[in-house]
C-alpha cells in the first residue's frame, strides 16, 4: 500500500507569479484535502475533492483553487502568490465517506517560499 | 465558533514523568477529537481517536464535554515521545480537520 506522495518538496516562487503542487493519494483513497500550515501553526483546511469536485472549503479566497483527476490524484494551484502565501502545503487523502471513525492520512507537503 | 486551542507552545518535562498535553475546544455540534504527531523529519501522522477509547504507545485522551476539553495523557515519559502534538477536531460530515496550533513536547534524559 502506497502513503500520500507530494511534488515538489520544496519550490520557491516570486510574488505575483502563480504554482502548481500535486498530490498523490494513497492507494484505495477517493477523497483528497489541502491544509496550508504556516510557520508557528496548525495546519488550515483549504478545500477537499470528492469524485472530483470541490465539496468543502475553508476560508481562503478563489486564487486557491484546485482539481481531482479519475485517478483521484489532486493538484493545487494558486495564483497572483504574496509573501503571505509561504507555508507548508499539505495533502491528505480518505476513503469515501466522512462517517465518523474515518480518518485521514496526511503526505509529507511541498513547502512554498515566495519571495 | 469551531476552535480548538493548545494553550502550551512547548512542554518540557524529564523521562519517566508523567505527560499531560492540553486541548480544549469550541464546536456546537457533537465533537471528534484526534490527536495527530509529527516526530522530527516526518509527516503528521494519527495518534489517536477519541471514539476508539485506545491506548497508543502509552498515550490516552479522554473526552470532556463539560469541560470541553480532550486532553492528550501518558503515564511515564519516554526520550522518543519527543516531537510535536496536534489536537484536531473533524467538523460532522465532512473531512474537514480543525488544528490546535500545536505543542512540541521535549522529553530530557
Amino acid at each position: 500500500e502506497t502513503g500520500v506522495t507530494q511534488s515538489p518538496t520544496h519550490l520557491i516562487k516570486t510574488r505575483g507569479q502563480q504554482v502548481t503542487l500535486r498530490c498523490s493519494s494513497q492507494s484505495g483513497h477517493n477523497t483528497v484535502s489541502w491544509y496550508q500550515q504556516a510557520l508557528g501553526q496548525g495546519p488550515q483546511f483549504i478545500f477537499q475533492y470528492y469524485r472530483e469536485e470541490e465539496n468543502g472549503r475553508g476560508n481562503f479566497p478563489p486564487r486557491f483553487s484546485g482539481l481531482q483527476f479519475p485517478n483521484y490524484s489532486s493538484e493545487l494551484n494558486v495564483n497572483a502568490l504574496e509573501l503571505d502565501d509561504s507555508a507548508l502545503y499539505l495533502c491528505a487523502s480518505s476513503s469515501q465517506g466522512a462517517s465518523r471513525g474515518n480518518t485521514i492520512y496526511f503526505g509529507e507537503g511541498s513547502w512554498l517560499t515566495v519571495v | 465558533a469551531q476552535r480548538v486551542t493548545q494553550p502550551e507552545k512547548l512542554l518540557s518535562v524529564f523521562k519517566g514523568a508523567p505527560v499531560e498535553l492540553k486541548c480544549n475546544y469550541s464546536y456546537s455540534g457533537s465533537p471528534e477529537l484526534f490527536w495527530y504527531v509529527q516526530y522530527s523529519r516526518q509527516r503528521l501522522q494519527l495518534l489517536l481517536r477519541h471514539i476508539s477509547r485506545e491506548s497508543i504507545k502509552g498515550f490516552t485522551a479522554d473526552l470532556n464535554k463539560g469541560e470541553t476539553s480532550f486532553h492528550l495523557k501518558k503515564p511515564f515519559a519516554q526520550e522518543e515521545d519527543s516531537a510535536m502534538y496536534y489536537c484536531a477536531l473533524k467538523v460532522t460530515g465532512t473531512y474537514k480537520y480543525i488544528f490546535g496550533t500545536g505543542t512540541r513536547l521535549k522529553v530530557l534524559a
